[in-house]
């Protein structure tokens, strides 16, 4: 596609449901990352992608978070037992590879995540 | 651990007006350095990026300079327009993960 895409664009869940959340990256951006957006927290880092592996996930809050990444190409996170306190906005980047103006991270919209 | 700083927290100009969006960090060990705009409900957008070696980047009306030894960037709008009102967020990489400031909301009066 032209652009990052990540759906939903809105979830609301009861506390203690699980939620996935999907993003697909713009063809060929090696690079994928996860941010979440919260009230007075700003954009905190989640986890990022190198292909199908992850060797930077030292942003996850916790173990009730985890994420996974097929083909090169979408990646889904997924938190579980969710808790009040994981409301916010989850965004994700993705960027053509490390370093230099490859390293330019696009975003997508978001999903805004509300757990009542 | 690094801190990324951005002052003002909010800034309201006429338009027309030249301004300058500040943001300080406290590791001066970057890769590179983005500024972004984030309209409400939507994603962010790159606007420039600096790489560490570089001390400033140009795109049309804004300019972003880069002074790693002070830990400091400023962005510089010039003649500033009403579809600029956004907020501008200042990220610095380590590599991998972007640290963001909390952001300056702009709004620009017609």
């Amino acid at each position: 596609g032209a652009g990052v895409s990540q759906s939903p664009s809105n979830k609301v869940t009861e506390k203690g449901k699980d939620v996935e959340l999907r993003c697909d990256p713009i063809s060929g951006h090696t690079a994928l990352y996860w941010y979440r957006q919260s009230l007075g927290q700003g954009l905190e880092f989640l986890i990022y992608f190198q292909g199908n592996s992850a060797p930077d996930k030292s942003g996850l809050p916790s173990d009730r978070f985890s994420a996974e990444r097929t083909g090169g190409s979408v990646s889904t996170l997924t938190i579980q037992r969710t808790q009040q306190e994981d409301s916010a906005v989850y965004l994700c980047a993705s960027s053509l590879a490390l370093g230099g103006i490859k390293n330019i991270q696009y975003f997508g919209a978001g999903t805004r995540l509300s757990v009542l | 651990k690094q801190e990324v700083t951005q002052i003002p927290a909010a800034l309201s100009v006429p338009e027309g007006e030249n301004l300058v969006l500040n943001c300080s960090f406290t590791d001066s060990a970057i890769y590179n350095l983005q500024w972004f705009r984030q309209d409400p409900g939507k994603g962010l957008t790159s606007l420039l990026l600096i790489q560490s070696s570089q001390r400033e980047q140009t795109s049309g009306r804004l300019n972003a300079s880069l002074d790693k030894s002070s830990g400091r960037s400023t962005l510089y709008i010039a003649a500033s327009q009403p579809g600029d009102s956004a907020t501008y967020l200042c990220a610095v990489s380590r590599g991998t993960a972007l640290i963001f400031g909390k952001g300056t909301t702009l709004s620009v009066s017609s």
